[in-house]
């Protein structure tokens, strides 16, 4: 089946240690997106790639950082610098950045105790 | 940033009723999208826009994509119970590789 899978769905870990949530899509796309959202909130860009090796912060990127080693995998590491780690997060891909269908995995939510 | 403004925040109407909601921005966007979300999974595209002053429809939504490309409205015809969840827009803003999303309007269908 092609799609977007992030895994875990869920993820418990310790104040103060680095996390990194898995994002994986099989459906050839070269643009791929991470957002949080938090209760009642909308979704917030944390980083995007539109291309393998090349990647861009968005509008709350301090706390996490990203890699795009491989054109279908875009993990995300919340690191012990990020202030207020728990929420859901998800992400997505598209074709292009610009002007393409954007798709979305079944999220990931953070818990740090 | 750029920032997109979604309304109203949410919406309490009875079954049978339609349904609009819309997003405004001040900047100009190449793509609006419309997406649907439920509680705990990931949002769920419901109909992409490409081109100023496009009208498309999916069974019960239609939504169109503003003259101006500033905006964007969603509206659902006849609600029925399973259409409750927290519709998004979003979109790409002209010459930025950014999606980013509205606040969200969150429904709810009284049956």
């Amino acid at each position: 089946d092609g799609g977007i899978t992030q895994s875990p769905k869920y993820l418990f870990r310790k104040e103060g240690q680095n996390v990194t949530l898995s994002c994986e899509q099989n459906l050839n796309h070269d643009a791929m997106y991470w957002y949080r959202q938090d209760p009642g909130q909308g979704l917030r860009l944390i980083y995007y790639s539109q291309i393998v090796n090349d990647f861009q912060k968005g509008d709350i990127a301090e706390g996490y950082s990203v890699s795009r080693e491989k054109k279908e995998s875009f993990p995300l590491t919340v690191t012990s610098a990020q202030k207020n780690p728990t929420a859901f997060y998800l992400c997505a891909s598209s074709m292009g950045a610009g002007m393409s269908e954007a798709f979305f995995g079944q999220g990931t939510r953070l818990t740090v105790v | 940033g750029q920032q997109l403004n979604q309304s109203p925040q949410s919406m309490f109407i009875q079954e049978g009723e339609d349904v609009s909601m819309n997003c405004t921005s001040s900047s100009i966007f190449n793509t609006w999208l419309w997406y649907k979300q439920e509680p705990g999974e990931g949002p769920v595209l419901l109909i992409a826009l490409y081109k100023a002053g496009e009208l498309t429809s999916n069974g019960r939504l239609t939504a169109q994509f503003g003259i101006t490309r500033k905006d964007s409205f969603l509206n659902i015809s006849a609600s029925i119970p399973s259409d409750v969840g927290i519709y998004f827009c979003a979109g790409f803003p002209r010459n930025t590789g950014k999606l980013i999303f509205g606040q969200g309007t969150t429904l709810q269908v009284k049956p």
